[in-house]
């Protein structure tokens, strides 16, 4: 079974432009989750989906968004850019909702702001 | 608030020695606890959870966990170190019934030959 993928692995953008990010959960997981990854704020929960519903959200700014598809694909967006946006960005999915479920995590976007 | 404080930044211990990271949460009710490894250029690879019953769990690669509410702990530990289990290790809460995890700040774990 394939696990977790997501692309582009690298990305490089300049202040002020978007992005998108894509999460591709393993086979037959319903449940994905997106966290942000920087050597000073560690690993922050950005936001949950199940069912193509958002069903958390983490302490971001409305900057960052996503969806979830009906194949369970999920992407997330950030709009305007800032410098301090430059860090990994982790997917993960699970079979169902609940943090008793294991989480599967991805290799993760590396996203660069210059 | 729920929150997870993993006391050692870094630790340096030798190739076949023991190794104990620290690992304390804050959390209302009963927690979902979870250690992940994470090499370099890497996701996040689960080692072990603790959901209930036994306090002490197995995982993978040898290590293992022990669950004490009374310290509020959930100390990873593997008897004898390798220079592959070099990587950064973090210790996770579980929010309930959310798939929300909530890190602590991590453990970089260097091996010395």
């Amino acid at each position: 079974k394939a696990g977790v993928t997501q692309t582009p692995r690298y990305l490089i953008k300049t202040r002020g432009q978007q992005v998108t990010l894509s999460c591709s959960p393993i086979s037959g997981h319903r449940s994905v989750s997106w966290y942000q990854q920087t050597p000073g704020q560690g690993l922050q929960f950005l936001f949950e989906y199940f069912s193509e519903t958002q069903r958390n959200k983490g302490n971001f700014p409305g900057r960052f968004s996503g969806r979830q598809f009906s194949n369970s694909r999920s992407e997330m967006n950030v709009s305007t850019l800032e410098l301090g946006d430059s860090a990994l960005y982790l997917c993960a999915s699970s079979f169902i909702r609940g943090s008793y479920n294991e989480q599967f995590f991805g290799p993760g976007t590396r996203l660069t702001v210059l | 608030a729920q929150s997870v404080t993993q006391p050692d930044i870094h630790i340096t211990v030798s190739e076949g020695a023991s190794l104990e990271l620290r690992c304390n949460y804050s959390y209302g009710a009963t927690p979902y606890l979870f250690w992940y490894v994470q090499s370099p250029g890497q996701g996040l690879q689960l080692l072990l959870k603790y959901f209930s019953g036994d306090t002490l769990v197995q995982g993978i690669k040898g290590f293992e966990a022990e669950f004490k509410r009374s310290q509020s702990s959930f100390n990873l530990r593997k008897p004898s170190v390798h220079w592959s289990d070099a990587a950064e290790y973090f210790c996770a809460v579980g929010a309930g019934n959310t798939g929300k995890l909530i890190f602590g700040q991590g453990t970089t774990l260097q091996v010395k030959p």
